[in-house]
């Protein structure tokens, strides 16, 4: 069965500083790797996802993650953190329904605090 | 705009009613998908639909059943509510292809005393 481990329940990093968000994942085959983002009150949005090719991928707000495949991994980083990117961060794996769709396994999330 | 809407926005429940959670999608999107979030346990998936008229068991869907008469609507309903049940419920939807990406509504803050 798939599984998805954020081993950080919380991070507090200072505005401007840079950001690495773990996420190690167990999956039989290649996996299909996402990170979502959820703002308070709000639903997840999806800041980038991981399929094939390059293992390096680029996503919204500035946000990047590479996939390590000989350390299951598929850690988030940003260079330089802003005050609005306080949010609780998913990371998930996916596998496909038969008939169409994908299943998505989460993470229990990471929640983000930026000091100003 | 384009997305998922869902209502109620909150809702407080006595055990024991029954309740219905609506979520609508105007994307066309062919699936749709019901999760749970929990503190410390992340989204865990209820009940899912590849396409309208056909509906699957996900990760945690006793308690909780759906329908999918049409393409745009997929309601999950609480026969019975029961306290456990507390939690917010999120709607999602994405197209066909395994590739695509689910896109989320924003939630429904279900409370059961």
């Amino acid at each position: 069965a798939q599984s998805v481990t954020q081993p950080d329940i919380h991070i507090t990093v200072s505005e401007g500083a840079s950001l690495e968000l773990r996420c190690n994942y167990s999956y039989g085959a290649t996996p299909y790797l996402f990170w979502y983002v959820q703002s308070p009150g709000q639903g997840l949005q999806l800041l980038l996802k991981y399929f094939s090719g390059d293992t390096l991928v680029q996503g919204i707000k500035g946000f990047e993650a590479e996939f390590k495949r000989s350390q299951s991994s598929f850690n988030l980083r940003k260079p330089s953190v802003h005050w609005s990117d306080a949010a609780e961060y998913f990371c998930a794996v996916g596998s496909l329904f038969t008939g169409g769709g994908n299943k998505l396994t989460f993470g229990t999330g990471t929640q983000l605090k930026v000091e100003l | 705009i384009a997305g998922i809407t869902q209502a109620p926005t909150s809702q407080i429940l006595a055990a024991g009613r029954r309740m219905t959670l609506r979520c609508t999608q105007d994307m066309r999107h062919n699936a749709m998908y019901w999760y749970r979030q929990d503190l410390g346990l992340g989204l865990r998936l209820i009940h899912y639909s590849n396409t309208a008229g056909t509906t699957g068991k996900g990760e945690v869907p006793d308690g909780y059943s759906v329908s999918r008469a049409n393409t745009d609507d997929f309601p999950l309903t609480l026969a019975s509510a029961v306290p456990s049940q507390t939690s917010v419920y999120f709607c999602a939807s994405s197209q066909r292809e395994f590739t695509d990406t689910q896109y989320f509504g924003p939630g429904t803050r279900l409370t059961v005393l």
